[in-house]
């Protein structure tokens, strides 16, 4: 099992530019989501999804668009990049199986200039 | 609404001593709660979970957690801290609705002087 992996791990991007952060699972876990990480404010959540095809806002969605076309994948697109998601994004899956606990994927530094 | 809490941003223990992170949720029903591990540049990794019975869990590397529901506390706790026990704890917690939403803590960052 390769668990949650994410591609690219760095990206540097000019303002106004957009790009797919890539996010796939081979665990077949029904939950997935999206973290931004800033210093100081932990973890916050972008979107998630509860299945194929169902996805739903986060807390700090403005900005990004997701979709869920099969089980397996979750990417995360910023359609006109900001200074102000300069950040560390994180993937996660999880099922009510393994109490919901979630399987993070290695991260993405991404900066925006 | 749902939330959790870590009042302390920056723990500093010295090696051997021990160490109590702490944590309190805002739930209405009892709650998923979770301790995960960030190293510097690394990602997150699960010290342990509680989502019901026993109400002191134990976890990996020496970490054990006890939920308290009338503190509305998960802290977590070690006996005796080790210099690679230097990193950034995060609770966390997910309620009764079907989403796999976690909520996290601002996460405590944690010092350990030789």
């Amino acid at each position: 099992n390769a668990g949650v992996t994410q591609t690219p791990k760095f990206q540097v991007l000019k303002t106004g530019q957009s790009m797919t952060l890539q996010c796939a699972q081979d665990m077949n876990h029904e939950y997935m989501s999206w973290y931004r990480q800033d210093p100081g404010m932990g973890l916050r959540l972008i979107h998630y999804s509860v299945g194929a095809g169902i996805t739903d806002q986060g807390e700090v969605p403005n900005g990004y668009n997701v979709s869920r076309s099969t089980t397996e994948d979750f990417p995360l697109r910023l359609l006109s990049a900001a200074p102000s998601q300069t950040s560390v994004y994180f993937c996660a899956s999880s099922s009510s199986d393994s109490s919901y606990e979630q399987y993070f994927g290695p991260g993405t530094r991404l900066t925006v200039t | 609404a749902q939330s959790v809490t870590q009042p302390d941003i920056h723990i500093t223990v010295s090696e051997g001593a021990s160490l109590e992170l702490r944590c309190n949720y805002s739930y209405g029903a009892t709650p998923y709660l979770f301790w995960y591990v960030q190293s510097p540049g690394q990602g997150l990794q699960l010290l342990l979970k509680y989502f019901s019975g026993d109400t002191l869990v134990q976890g990996i590397k020496g970490f054990e957690a006890e939920f308290k529901r009338s503190q509305s506390s998960f802290n977590l706790r070690k006996p005796s801290v080790h210099w690679s026990d230097a990193a950034e704890y995060f609770c966390a917690g997910h309620g009764s609705s079907n989403t796999g939403k976690l909520i996290f803590g601002q996460g405590t960052t944690l010092q350990v002087k030789p």
